[in-house]
């Protein structure tokens, strides 16, 4: 099984709005990411938890915030989105962060709009 | 900064038809992954390649890694509609995924 699993599948929300997108997998992996894809580009790395631990951060705006609550669980919160950010959000994960073979699965991404 | 170059951005075939799509970088990877992905969708794994000069065949598709792990390739023979979708490279390099541009596919029946 390497089902990552995410919800909700569709989200609209206004620039005032908070909302959460969630990641959920079972399969013992220790690394989640999150990615951001615009149509028809390659996903862009957003934040990188190893361990339940924030690796990796790029750059990204105050107004993403990941939360990782434990090892099968990210959550990513958002607040006072812009236009721009509606996008395809997907969540990944991996069992051996760092590590040279390690096979990163994604999930099915939340299509997010901002209006 | 790692970079891997993929090539041809477009791809709009004929059923039947053969096609290569080309990844290549000046940076050595760990591995490469190789994802197919349609659209409002997640990537879907295809195959890794780990060993340089490894070749895996997945029924029509041939992906080859190189010698000096630098550079890889996916070959389709006898394309059909149902290969149509977005084709991304990907470089392991430490904690990160390297994406290519990806590729659009479009097998025409």
């Amino acid at each position: 099984d390497t089902e990552v699993t995410q919800t909700p599948k569709h989200l609209v929300m206004g620039m005032t709005n908070k909302k959460s997108l969630k990641c959920e997998q079972h399969m013992g992996h220790r690394a989640m990411y999150w990615y951001k894809q615009k149509a028809k580009k390659p996903p862009e790395l957003m934040f990188v938890y190893s361990y339940e631990k924030l690796s990796i951060n790029e750059s990204v705006p105050s107004r993403f915030s990941p939360e990782c609550p434990n090892s099968s669980l990210l959550n990513l919160h958002l607040h006072a989105l812009q236009p721009e950010d509606s996008a395809l959000y997907l969540c990944a994960s991996s069992q051996h962060p760092g590590q040279g073979r390690d096979i990163q699965y994604f999930g099915a991404g939340t299509r997010l709009s901002v209006l | 900064t790692q970079l891997l170059e993929q090539s041809p951005q477009f791809l709009s075939i004929q059923e039947g038809e053969n096609l290569t799509v080309y990844c290549n970088s000046s940076s050595v990877f760990s591995s490469l992954q190789w994802y197919r992905q349609e659209p409002g969708e997640g990537p879907v794994l295809l195959v890794t390649v780990v060993t340089g000069g490894e070749v895996k065949k997945l029924k029509r598709l041939t992906f080859q890694f190189g010698d000096a792990r630098k550079d890889s390739s996916l070959h389709i023979t006898a394309a059909q509609p149902g290969d149509t979708g977005l084709y991304l490279c990907a470089g392991a390099y430490g904690n990160k995924l390297v994406f290519g541009a990806g590729t659009i596919l479009r097998v025409k029946s």
